[in-house]
């Protein structure tokens, strides 16, 4: 059963565009939305966070919308650059028992 | 210590053979987790320790898998009888856990493993 869907699978965006990926949950028991970014070669890295008892969490370039009655929440990558050009995943949480559940990733491709 | 370091990078070994992976947690973070990530997949949960007690194991890690945090501070994830279907990266992440706070996970390199 896996608890986090994410899409889009791939996405291409123009520089300067925005990217938006979306993933769903369905265990109402998380408590902490991270995303992460991953680069090949490379180990996640947090991006940013998001608790459900806000609707929105902007920083800089990146977004994150939270929608608790649906079990959805989303990344926003504003202006986006070739530089964000990586393997993006979102992931759930429940806060005690810390372990992430982590979406199947969004490979971002931004062009010039 | 400027992060979560893990030993090796890249391991390639023959069906059947042990392998040994290490991790190094942040120096003050108490939680250390362990996941198994294939290609086109986020990382799967596999098992995490708090301090020295390991706390919780998947259904994925089957009985050829043993971790241990002898004294919470680094992380050793056996292998036994590799088995081609193990070939993954092996990713660490550790966090400072508080109770009723968010606990930012922050992780290593990975190990990854080719069973040929």
């Amino acid at each position: 059963q896996q608890q986090v869907k994410q899409s889009p699978q791939s996405l291409i965006v123009q520089k300067g565009g925005i990217s938006i990926i979306n993933c769903a949950y369905e265990n109402t028991a998380f408590d902490y939305f991270p995303w992460y970014q991953q680069f090949p070669g490379k180990g996640p890295a947090l991006l940013i966070a998001i608790r459900p008892d806000v609707s929105e969490k902007k920083e800089g370039r990146f977004t994150i919308s939270f929608n608790k009655s649906a079990k959805q929440f989303s990344l926003h990558i504003m202006d986006s650059q070739p530089g964000d050009s990586a393997t993006y995943f979102c992931a759930a949480s429940d806060t005690n028992a810390g372990k992430s559940t982590f979406g199947d990733g969004t490979t971002l491709t931004v062009k010039p | 210590d400027t992060g979560v370091s893990q030993d090796p990078r890249h391991k390639i070994t023959k069906r059947g053979q042990n392998v040994t992976f290490r991790c190094d947690p942040i120096s003050e973070h108490n939680r250390l987790y362990w996941y198994r990530q294939t290609l086109g997949q986020g990382p799967e949960f596999l098992t995490y320790f708090q301090n020295e007690a390991q706390l919780e194991k998947s259904r994925l890690l089957s009985d050829r898998f043993s971790a241990e945090r002898p004294k919470g501070s680094f992380s050793t994830l056996e292998i036994q009888r590799t088995e081609q279907g193990d070939s993954a990266m092996y990713l660490c992440a550790s966090s400072f856990h508080r109770r009723w706070a968010y606990n930012e996970q922050f992780f290593g390199p990975g190990t990854r493993l080719t069973v040929l």
